[in-house]
């Protein structure tokens, strides 16, 4: 079954504390895209990546880190530098510039 | 600049009835328009794309859109409401520019009345 996959489902965070998010997709795309999702908002452009090794921060992207050492996969670290990190986060994927396909999502609580 | 307005936060229809969830861009370029439908605490589900074929749309569970030009405007409807239409919609735009960027209208959240 291809598809992209995000774990945990869930997360929390302590003060001063990095977590990762995880995204994984076996539908041999090329680029990935990681989203913040906020109440009322649109979702915002945190990182994206059209090939291995090489990725571009987007709109919002101070506070967190990428990396992309697999096609298949693109995880993102939210950083103790991002002061307000409880959001959704939604990765995807496309083939090069086409239509992005979403993962089911990461919802970051803060303790 | 590139942009997308959802015109309502919220919309609320009687099921059975029709939906009407309006959306209008502006670009300097041509665009690429999608519809996607979140239910609550899941992913982004594509319901249609526009990608400058056929100006009517269809798409999944019975929706489709009508890319207007003169208009700037790609409304989402549905000409009967059922209860699990209930969800938030997005109007998306990307513009065939060589980016990869999408950009996304605010949401249109639909209520579906018994």
């Amino acid at each position: 079954d291809g598809g992209i996959t995000q774990s945990p489902k869930y997360l929390f965070r302590k003060e001063g504390q990095n977590v990762t998010l995880s995204c994984e997709q076996n539908l041999n795309h090329d680029a990935m895209y990681w989203y913040r999702q906020d109440p009322g908002q649109g979702l915002r452009l945190i990182y994206y990546s059209q090939i291995v090794n090489d990725f571009q921060k987007g709109d919002i992207a101070e506070g967190y880190s990428v990396s992309r050492e697999k096609k298949e996969s693109f995880p993102l670290t939210v950083t103790s530098a991002q002061k307000n990190p409880t959001a959704f986060y939604l990765c995807a994927s496309s083939r090069a510039s086409e239509t992005q396909y979403f993962g089911p999502g990461t919802r970051l609580l803060v303790l | 600049a590139q942009s997308v307005t959802q015109l309502d936060s919220h919309v609320s229809v009687s099921e059975g009835t029709p939906v009407l969830l309006r959306c209008n861009y502006s670009s300097s370029y041509s665009p690429s328009l999608f519809w996607y439908v979140q239910h609550p605490n899941k992913g982004l589900q594509l319901l249609l794309k526009y990608t400058s074929a056929a100006t009517l749309v269809k798409g999944i569970n019975g929706f489709e859109a009508e890319f207007k030009k003169s208009e700037t405007s790609f409304h989402l409807t549905k000409p009967s409401a059922h209860m699990s239409d209930a969800a938030e919609y997005f109007c998306v735009v990307s513009f065939t520019s060589g980016t990869y960027k999408y950009i996304f209208g605010t949401g249109t959240r639909l209520k579906v009345l018994a």
